[in-house]
């Protein structure tokens, strides 16, 4: 079975600060990764992707992957109360999504 | 442009009924997607559809379960003989093809709850 593993939380962090996000996965042969935020009632909405080692940054977000630890990571800058929610990490296996149970993210104002 | 779009969007059903959650993709993507979410886990992978054929139905729990797309479009998932273990969110999301890597797009769900 292969596995997404994140931290429940919630993780807290006052306003201002970075947030930083984990995830582990146990396919070595995963290429694809993707970041969703989900808000208490809502579904998940799209955030991040990123498919190569290394940093992808797209404003506030910053999407760091490590294939040889099967480790990627999202990191918030400056982060907002309107932040709070649940992030998924979601790995393609084939033509689907494998997700972790999410890490819920309190900022704190 | 409009996104996924589901219907219903709460469906309370008894214990044994038949139910259908539809779907409306993205206009213009060819791939489909189910997925079930209970509370506190994050979505499980039901089925996957690339046109109008099921090219992966991997994850669907049991025979009570089955989907269709009969026109490459609109999908429902038909839930027969429904159980209280079946509540679930129900969510449906679409990409623009299901052959290479495109990113998933989620509708807002479905919440079915089986009294």
């Amino acid at each position: 079975q292969k596995e997404v593993e994140q931290n429940s939380g919630p993780l807290s962090v006052p306003e201002g600060a970075i947030a930083s996000l984990n995830c582990t996965y146990s396919d070595r042969g995963s290429q694809s990764f993707f970041w969703y935020r989900q808000y208490s009632g809502k579904s998940p909405e799209l955030i991040m992707s990123i498919y190569s080692n290394g940093d992808k940054e797209d404003g506030r977000f910053t999407a760091q992957l490590n294939k040889a630890s099967q480790y990627v990571s999202l990191l918030i800058r400056d982060s907002q109360p309107s932040d709070s929610a649940t992030y998924l990490c979601a790995v393609m296996e084939g033509n689907k999504l494998v997700f972790g149970a999410g890490t819920i993210l309190r900022v704190k104002s | 442009g409009a996104g996924v779009s589901q219907t219903p969007s709460n469906k309370v059903t008894e214990k044994g009924k038949y139910v259908e959650l539809r779907c409306d993709p993205i206009s213009g993507h060819t791939a489909l997607y189910w997925y079930r979410q209970s509370l506190g886990q994050g979505p499980e992978f039901l089925i996957y559809f690339q046109g109008t054929g099921a090219a992966d139905d991997s994850g669907l729990p049991n025979d009570r379960f089955f989907a269709v797309r009969p026109e490459g479009s609109v999908s429902t998932l038909k839930i027969q003989r429904t159980e209280r273990g079946d509540s679930a969110v129900y969510l449906c999301a679409s990409s623009l093809s299901g052959a290479g890597v495109y990113e998933q797009y989620f509708g807002p769900g479905t919440r079915l709850t089986v009294t």
